[in-house]
Protein backbone atom coordinates (compact mmCIF):
# COMPACT_ATOMS: atom_id res chain seq x y z
CA UNK A 1 0.00 0.00 0.00
CA UNK A 2 1.09 3.61 -0.52
CA UNK A 3 2.55 5.45 2.18
CA UNK A 4 2.58 9.12 0.17
CA UNK A 5 -0.59 10.41 -1.57
CA UNK A 6 0.40 13.33 -3.53
CA UNK A 7 -1.91 16.36 -4.90
CA UNK A 8 -2.43 17.35 -7.56
CA UNK A 9 -1.48 14.50 -9.85
CA UNK A 10 -0.30 17.57 -12.74
CA UNK A 11 0.16 20.72 -12.74
CA UNK A 12 0.52 22.66 -15.16
CA UNK A 13 2.19 26.90 -14.74
CA UNK A 14 3.86 29.75 -16.16
CA UNK A 15 7.46 30.32 -15.63
CA UNK A 16 7.84 32.08 -13.17
CA UNK A 17 5.16 31.06 -11.08
CA UNK A 18 4.89 29.33 -8.13
CA UNK A 19 4.54 25.74 -7.73
CA UNK A 20 2.81 24.09 -4.63
CA UNK A 21 2.60 19.99 -4.35
CA UNK A 22 1.32 18.28 -1.69
CA UNK A 23 1.77 14.66 0.00
CA UNK A 24 -0.24 13.21 3.11
CA UNK A 25 0.81 10.15 5.14
CA UNK A 26 -0.33 7.37 7.06
CA UNK A 27 2.04 6.42 9.59
CA UNK A 28 4.61 8.24 11.77
CA UNK A 29 7.62 9.20 10.26
CA UNK A 30 11.38 9.35 10.91
CA UNK A 31 11.58 11.76 7.98
CA UNK A 32 10.08 12.83 4.70
CA UNK A 33 12.26 12.93 1.81
CA UNK A 34 11.41 15.11 -1.66
CA UNK A 35 12.80 13.42 -4.68
CA UNK A 36 12.36 14.44 -8.91
CA UNK A 37 12.42 12.64 -11.84
CA UNK A 38 13.28 13.86 -15.52
CA UNK A 39 11.48 11.85 -18.07
CA UNK A 40 13.44 8.78 -18.71
CA UNK A 41 15.38 9.18 -15.96
CA UNK A 42 16.47 8.12 -12.43
CA UNK A 43 15.41 10.19 -9.57
CA UNK A 44 17.48 12.70 -7.50
CA UNK A 45 16.66 14.18 -4.07
CA UNK A 46 15.89 17.11 -3.43
CA UNK A 47 15.38 17.66 0.21
CA UNK A 48 14.94 15.76 3.26
CA UNK A 49 12.69 17.32 6.52
CA UNK A 50 13.19 14.96 10.19
CA UNK A 51 9.92 14.57 11.87
CA UNK A 52 10.70 17.19 14.58
CA UNK A 53 11.41 19.50 11.81
CA UNK A 54 8.36 22.15 10.70
CA UNK A 55 9.93 24.14 7.39
CA UNK A 56 13.15 23.60 5.52
CA UNK A 57 14.87 25.55 2.42
CA UNK A 58 17.33 24.77 -0.28
CA UNK A 59 17.52 27.46 -2.90
CA UNK A 60 14.11 28.09 -4.44
CA UNK A 61 13.07 25.10 -2.76
CA UNK A 62 10.91 25.12 0.47
CA UNK A 63 9.45 22.30 2.41
CA UNK A 64 6.88 22.57 5.14
CA UNK A 65 5.81 19.49 7.48
CA UNK A 66 2.80 19.15 9.80
CA UNK A 67 3.00 16.16 11.81
CA UNK A 68 -0.09 16.61 13.29
CA UNK A 69 -1.76 16.18 9.99
CA UNK A 70 0.16 14.08 8.83
CA UNK A 71 1.00 16.44 5.49
CA UNK A 72 3.92 18.30 3.37
CA UNK A 73 3.99 20.52 1.27
CA UNK A 74 7.01 21.06 -1.73
CA UNK A 75 6.83 24.69 -2.82
CA UNK A 76 9.28 25.52 -6.10
CA UNK A 77 9.46 29.69 -5.94
CA UNK A 78 10.25 31.10 -9.72
CA UNK A 79 9.73 28.23 -11.04
CA UNK A 80 12.21 27.79 -14.64
CA UNK A 81 10.83 24.96 -17.92
CA UNK A 82 13.93 23.06 -16.76
CA UNK A 83 11.89 22.65 -13.32
CA UNK A 84 9.73 20.20 -15.77
CA UNK A 85 9.71 16.85 -13.38
CA UNK A 86 8.02 14.22 -11.67
CA UNK A 87 7.99 15.20 -8.38
CA UNK A 88 7.58 12.31 -5.29
CA UNK A 89 7.71 12.46 -1.69
CA UNK A 90 8.88 9.50 0.16
CA UNK A 91 8.52 8.47 3.82
CA UNK A 92 11.10 7.27 6.07
CA UNK A 93 9.40 5.09 8.62
CA UNK A 94 9.64 5.82 12.23
CA UNK A 95 10.83 2.37 14.05
CA UNK A 96 14.58 0.42 14.67
CA UNK A 97 14.20 -1.69 11.99
CA UNK A 98 13.28 0.60 9.12
CA UNK A 99 16.47 1.41 8.28
CA UNK A 100 16.68 3.32 5.00
CA UNK A 101 13.43 1.67 3.57
CA UNK A 102 10.97 4.64 2.25
CA UNK A 103 7.96 4.71 1.10
CA UNK A 104 7.31 6.53 -1.96
CA UNK A 105 3.84 8.66 -3.14
CA UNK A 106 2.79 8.06 -6.90
CA UNK A 107 4.03 11.77 -7.79
CA UNK A 108 2.91 15.02 -9.18
CA UNK A 109 3.38 15.93 -12.48
CA UNK A 110 4.96 19.39 -12.88
CA UNK A 111 4.63 21.42 -16.62
CA UNK A 112 6.58 24.52 -16.58
CA UNK A 113 5.83 26.35 -19.43
CA UNK A 114 8.02 28.96 -21.48
CA UNK B 1 32.58 8.55 -8.19
CA UNK B 2 30.66 6.53 -10.73
CA UNK B 3 27.69 6.23 -8.27
CA UNK B 4 25.11 3.79 -8.83
CA UNK B 5 25.00 2.30 -12.31
CA UNK B 6 22.44 -0.10 -13.82
CA UNK B 7 22.78 -2.96 -16.84
CA UNK B 8 20.81 -3.61 -19.39
CA UNK B 9 19.20 -0.20 -19.97
CA UNK B 10 16.60 -1.91 -21.93
CA UNK B 11 15.68 -5.57 -22.19
CA UNK B 12 13.10 -7.85 -24.04
CA UNK B 13 11.98 -10.92 -22.72
CA UNK B 14 9.47 -13.62 -23.58
CA UNK B 15 7.19 -15.09 -20.97
CA UNK B 16 9.16 -18.26 -18.99
CA UNK B 17 12.48 -16.80 -19.13
CA UNK B 18 14.84 -15.98 -16.61
CA UNK B 19 17.69 -13.18 -16.39
CA UNK B 20 19.46 -11.09 -13.97
CA UNK B 21 19.45 -7.14 -13.49
CA UNK B 22 22.88 -5.70 -12.66
CA UNK B 23 23.43 -3.01 -9.89
CA UNK B 24 26.65 -1.97 -8.40
CA UNK B 25 27.63 1.60 -6.13
CA UNK B 26 30.95 2.92 -5.47
CA UNK B 27 30.11 4.75 -2.40
CA UNK B 28 30.35 2.06 0.12
CA UNK B 29 26.67 2.54 1.02
CA UNK B 30 25.42 0.06 3.12
CA UNK B 31 21.77 -0.27 2.10
CA UNK B 32 20.97 -1.25 -1.06
CA UNK B 33 17.05 -2.06 -3.41
CA UNK B 34 15.31 -2.76 -5.88
CA UNK B 35 11.90 -0.93 -6.57
CA UNK B 36 9.81 -1.05 -9.93
CA UNK B 37 7.78 1.93 -11.20
CA UNK B 38 4.72 1.16 -13.13
CA UNK B 39 2.57 3.95 -14.45
CA UNK B 40 0.06 5.77 -11.95
CA UNK B 41 1.55 3.08 -9.04
CA UNK B 42 4.76 5.28 -7.83
CA UNK B 43 7.65 3.52 -7.11
CA UNK B 44 7.21 -0.17 -4.96
CA UNK B 45 9.95 -1.76 -3.04
CA UNK B 46 10.88 -5.73 -4.29
CA UNK B 47 13.82 -6.81 -1.94
CA UNK B 48 16.35 -4.50 -0.03
CA UNK B 49 19.47 -4.97 1.42
CA UNK B 50 21.24 -3.41 4.83
CA UNK B 51 25.12 -5.15 4.28
CA UNK B 52 26.68 -7.96 2.81
CA UNK B 53 24.95 -11.30 3.39
CA UNK B 54 21.78 -9.56 4.23
CA UNK B 55 18.43 -9.11 2.65
CA UNK B 56 15.07 -9.07 2.91
CA UNK B 57 11.95 -8.50 1.06
CA UNK B 58 9.78 -5.35 0.36
CA UNK B 59 6.75 -4.76 -0.79
CA UNK B 60 5.91 -6.80 -3.80
CA UNK B 61 8.97 -9.34 -4.08
CA UNK B 62 7.11 -12.36 -5.39
CA UNK B 63 8.48 -13.45 -8.65
CA UNK B 64 12.35 -11.83 -7.70
CA UNK B 65 15.19 -13.14 -6.59
CA UNK B 66 18.45 -10.84 -4.41
CA UNK B 67 21.47 -11.67 -3.31
CA UNK B 68 24.35 -9.79 -2.04
CA UNK B 69 27.72 -10.92 -1.85
CA UNK B 70 29.56 -7.75 -1.80
CA UNK B 71 28.59 -4.46 -0.64
CA UNK B 72 29.11 -2.88 -3.61
CA UNK B 73 26.80 -5.25 -6.25
CA UNK B 74 23.14 -6.11 -5.35
CA UNK B 75 21.83 -7.88 -8.56
CA UNK B 76 18.26 -9.03 -9.09
CA UNK B 77 17.21 -11.63 -10.65
CA UNK B 78 13.96 -12.23 -12.36
CA UNK B 79 12.90 -16.34 -11.72
CA UNK B 80 10.55 -16.95 -14.61
CA UNK B 81 9.67 -13.48 -16.40
CA UNK B 82 5.78 -12.94 -16.29
CA UNK B 83 4.24 -10.06 -18.64
CA UNK B 84 3.07 -8.09 -15.22
CA UNK B 85 6.94 -7.79 -14.59
CA UNK B 86 6.93 -5.50 -17.63
CA UNK B 87 8.11 -2.49 -15.70
CA UNK B 88 11.06 0.18 -15.19
CA UNK B 89 13.40 -0.75 -12.21
CA UNK B 90 15.56 1.67 -10.49
CA UNK B 91 18.18 0.31 -7.95
CA UNK B 92 19.15 2.75 -5.03
CA UNK B 93 21.67 2.98 -2.25
CA UNK B 94 22.36 4.38 0.56
CA UNK B 95 24.14 5.10 3.95
CA UNK B 96 22.15 2.71 6.19
CA UNK B 97 20.59 5.27 9.05
CA UNK B 98 17.38 6.73 8.23
CA UNK B 99 17.90 10.25 7.67
CA UNK B 100 20.08 9.62 4.50
CA UNK B 101 19.19 10.47 0.86
CA UNK B 102 18.98 7.31 -1.18
CA UNK B 103 20.93 7.28 -4.77
CA UNK B 104 19.34 5.94 -7.91
CA UNK B 105 20.78 3.95 -10.80
CA UNK B 106 19.45 5.34 -14.66
CA UNK B 107 16.58 2.53 -14.53
CA UNK B 108 16.53 -0.39 -16.48
CA UNK B 109 13.16 -0.64 -18.56
CA UNK B 110 12.03 -4.31 -18.92
CA UNK B 111 9.27 -5.79 -21.36
CA UNK B 112 8.02 -9.18 -21.16
CA UNK B 113 5.88 -10.39 -24.00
Amino acid sequence: SQQGEEDPQALSIQEGENATMNCSYKTSINNLQWYRQNSGRGLVHLILIRSNEREKHSGRLRVTLDTSKKSSSLLITASRAADTASYFCATAMAGGTSYGKLTFGQGTILTVHP
Amino acid sequence: NAGVTQTPKFQVLKTGQSMTLQCAQDMNHEYMSWYRQDPGMGLRLIHYSVGAGITDQGEVPNGYNVSRSTTEDFPLRLLSAAPSQTSVYFCASSYLAQSYEQYFGPGTRLTVT
